[in-house]
This record gives structure tokens, sequence and C-alpha cells, in this order.
């Protein structure tokens, strides 16, 4: 079966500073999509951003970036010039692509503070 | 209204108490879920139904009920619940293509069980 880790419960980042969030999964599958999804205090969770494991190109989405490790299962999350609006929990998440697999698989989620 | 919206956003009840969450989506989906959010727990999936019909069911235990009634409203129903489930529900919805699935949330019902 399909884990996927957040070994970080909670990270901090200056303002402005830039951060990075782990996520490792375990999988014996070669092609899956990889999420990362980003909670605020009392607020919808909503998409931060996407990655296809057949895409060798890592997803970018404005200050938002992945380093994807296919090999190493490694999917981590880079987030540049933080602000103060980016803290939240933040969740990766696994989908197989296999048809009729509704299940995605959340990591237990990191919580980021940004200091002022 | 756009996106997912659940109502209520905040439920308090007793255990003898039966109670119903709503969840619509205004996406034009054909995919509904309901998880349960637990502090410092993965987000857990507990119901999905595609085109209105129920293709997952994870061992949640009888007292929550789901309804679909149709492709753009979900329900659940609560009925003589357990403290242990409160929790956080969150719907989300997604359009199932072969690539381009991604699950967009509501913002959740926090629930407390008394």
């Amino acid at each position: 079966a399909q884990t996927v880790t957040q070994s970080q419960p909670e990270m901090s980042v200056q303002e402005a500073e830039t951060v990075t969030l782990s996520c490792t999964y375990d999988t014996s599958e070669s092609d899956y999509y990889l999420f990362w999804y980003k909670q605020p205090p009392s607020r919808q969770m909503i998409l931060v951003i996407r990655q296809e494991a057949y895409k060798q190109q890592n997803a970018t989405e404005n200050r938002f970036s992945v380093n994807f490790q296919k090999a190493a299962k490694s999917f981590s999350l880079k987030i540049s010039d933080s602000q103060l609006g980016d803290a939240a929990m933040y969740f990766c998440a696994y989908r197989s692509p296999t048809s009729g697999t509704y299940k995605y698989i959340f990591g237990t989620g990191t919580r980021l503070k940004v200091l002022a | 209204e756009t996106g997912v919206t659940q109502t209520p956003r905040h439920l308090v009840m007793g255990m003898t108490n039966k109670k119903s969450l709503k969840c619509e989506q205004h996406l034009g989906h054909n995919a509904m879920y309901w998880y349960k959010q637990s502090a410092k727990k993965p987000l857990e999936l507990m119901f999905v139904y595609s085109l209105e019909e129920r293709v997952e069911n994870n061992s949640v235990p009888s007292r929550f009920s789901p309804e679909c009634p149709n492709s753009s409203h979900l329900f659940l129903h609560l009925h003589t619940l357990q403290p242990e489930d409160s929790a956080l529900y969150l719907c989300a919805s997604s359009q199932r293509t072969t690539d381009q699935e991604t699950q967009y949330f509501g913002p959740g019902t926090r629930l407390l069980v008394l």
C-alpha cells in the first residue's frame, strides 16, 4: 500500500526567506501524481502545486516550486520569499492513476509559521 | 457561490442526536468525497461517489450514512455518534479524467460530539 510521510510537524521561516517542506512516499507504481495542499487556519484547503511522476521537470507556481526526486521517492516543497499569508498547514498527497482508483493518500501535514 | 460549499460550518451534538452535513459543488465535477480530519492524523477518506454511485467505502462505522442525490450535492447523515467522532469533516469534489484530476475542498464542518 502507498504511504506518505511528512516528518516535520512544524516549521518556521522568517518573512522574505526561503523554506523547504519535506515529503517522502512509498509506492510500487511507476506512474502517479503528487500534490501539495495548503490549509490556512480556519480556511479552505487549496491546491498549491501538482506534479506528474512521468514529468522530469519540477513543477513551479510563482513562489512555490517542488524538488521531485523519483528514485528517492521524495517530493519537497520550496517556498521562496515567504509571506505572512503563507502561514498554514501544508499537506503532501499521492494519487494513483489506476483507473477506478479514487483514493488520495495524505501525509499528516506540516504547520508552517511565518515570522515577521 | 463558487467552488465547494459546506453547511453548517460548526456543529455541536449529543450522542443521541441525528444531524446531517451538507456539501454542494459548483464546479461541474462528477465525483464527490467525504474526509475526516483529526489532529495529527492523515486525512481519512470516508466515502466516494462518482456519477452519484458510491464506489468506495473505507469501512466507516454505520453511524455515518452518506447520500448523493445528484452530482452537485452530497450529504453525511450522522446518528448516535461517539465523542471520538469529533473532527473536521471535509467535502471535496473532482472531475474524473485520466490525468488532470485534482480534488477541490470545501471549508469543512467542525463537529463536536458531547
